[in-house]
């Protein structure tokens, strides 16, 4: 599992609450990532970092901000949200897997129900 | 963009058959492609990771192919079991930054 905890498991909220996910891994990689995942779609990157205070968007990133302060703690806020944020949230970290290859390794999953 | 596609999206099969899942990617340029399987309610376990220069990858009774040329990769189970019921995600990466998935195949083995 690479060492990934996601905090909490189970989280329901009311439309319009701020909520921030965190993701903590124990080896140090550089690169961790957010996705959603909902039925129908898959997994969809939100965003992700290359590096303390180094982030970039994914493909679905309006609504979510991110911060990682810390190599191992990368988190994910929902400024203020709405029930179409209503998912199950994935972090991942990337491991090099030799030459340019890079393979990912996942978090339990953070189950977010928007009210 | 990158598109991933897994057909069918679920497949239902008797305990002890040999089955293939299918993944298919638009652009060939990867840098490598993973199968994960994914159990209800659960995160994502890494079961192949195939680099571009690669052909297939084996662990245990699976076996991963993988055709850049053609946009395509196959994952092979042998003598099926009703623990193998999960969903299969496949993965590409094209930079190595960013992965695309595609949407699974949720496969069910009867017993």
């Amino acid at each position: 599992d690479a060492g990934i905890t996601q905090s909490p498991r189970h989280k329901v909220t009311e439309t319009g609450t701020p909520v921030t996910l965190r993701c903590h891994q124990t080896e140090n990689h550089r690169y961790m990532y957010w996705y959603r995942q909902d039925p129908g779609h898959g997994l969809r990157l939100i965003h992700y970092s290359y590096g303390v205070k180094d982030t970039d968007k994914g493909e679905v990133s309006d609504g979510y901000s991110v911060s990682r302060s810390k190599t191992e703690d990368f988190l994910l806020t929902l400024e203020s949200a709405t029930s179409s944020q209503t998912s199950v949230y994935f972090c991942a970290i990337r491991k090099i897997a030799g030459g340019h290859s890079y393979e990912q390794y996942f978090g339990p999953g953070t189950r977010l129900t928007v009210t | 963009k990158q598109e991933v596609t897994q057909i069918p999206a679920a497949l239902s099969v008797p305990e002890g058959e040999n089955l293939v899942l299918n993944c298919s990617f638009t652009d060939s340029a990867i840098y490598n492609l993973q199968w994960f399987r994914q159990d209800p309610g659960k995160g994502l376990t890494s079961l192949l990771l195939i680099q571009s220069s690669q052909r297939e990858q084996t662990s245990g009774r699976l076996n991963a192919s993988l055709d850049k040329s053609s946009g395509r990769s196959t994952l092979y189970i042998a003598a099926s079991q009703p623990g193998d019921s999960a969903t299969y995600l496949c993965a590409v990466s094209n930079t190595g930054n960013q992965f695309y998935f595609g949407t699974g195949t949720s496969l069910t083995v009867i017993p």
